[in-house]
């Protein structure tokens, strides 16, 4: 079945450093792929997503590229700040499905710190 | 305007009990998905609904779980003879429709501890 693998965690960068958290996934056809982010004591917040191949999607200095043919879609900053500091979810959603579940990674901690 | 909330926001039950967890989506989303968080996992899907119909219920992960959206807007989340491996939180989504570019949105979640 379809599947999200992301890198572990946590990722302790300082402040203005350069972040990267990889993604790859498994799915059959041409899946949707999304980041989530995880404030602290909040819910699940969309980021970014990309919808087919060759994509990008970007948000608050956030990019990832759909890359169909290393199936990937990391997460990268320029430069991060202490704000960032929250759980990303990397997930995708299949295509022409009935449901259009979205299937997630575990998650990456990340802590900025000052 | 208003997100998606549940409630309770925590629940705590002694094991055996049952238990109802409650989502308003946002008004007029007519999909609406729940999912389990385990600690430190990733979001699994539970279930889903459009409008009142439960398309898919694929991922409840026994005859003890049950989901309801009698009207087609507030849904229940039912947990009967609760169990210590139902500890989690419980994330309820709403979409305006369910097409493949209708964003999801999360309500906070309820955390269920099982003791």
């Amino acid at each position: 079945g379809d599947s999200v693998t992301q890198m572990e965690g946590p990722v302790t960068l300082s402040e203005e450093a350069f972040l990267t958290i990889n993604c790859t996934y498994t799915a059959t056809g041409y899946p949707s792929l999304f980041w989530y982010v995880q404030y602290p004591g909040e819910g699940l917040q969309l980021l970014l997503k990309a919808t087919k191949a060759d994509d990008k999607g970007s948000n608050k200095g956030f990019e990832a590229t759909y890359r169909k043919e290393t199936t990937s879609f990391h997460l990268e900053k320029g430069s991060v700040q202490v704000s960032d500091s929250a759980v990303y979810f990397c997930a995708l959603r299949g295509y022409g499905g009935a449901t259009n579940k979205l299937i997630f990674g575990t998650g990456t901690l990340l802590a900025v710190q000052p | 305007g208003a997100g998606v909330s549940q409630s309770p926001r925590y629940k705590v039950a002694k094991r055996g009990q049952d238990v109802a967890l409650r989502c308003d989506p946002i008004s007029g989303h007519v999909s609406l998905f729940w999912y389990q968080q385990a600690l430190g996992q990733g979001p699994e899907f539970l279930t889903y609904f459009q409008n009142e119909a439960q398309l898919d219920k694929s991922g409840l992960p026994s005859d003890r779980f049950f989901a309801e959206r009698p009207e087609g807007s507030v849904s229940t989340l039912k947990i009967q003879r609760t169990q210590q491996e139902d500890s989690a939180v419980y994330l309820c989504a709403s979409s305006l429709a369910n097409g493949n570019y209708n964003e999801q949105f999360f309500g906070p979640g309820t955390r269920l501890t099982v003791l």
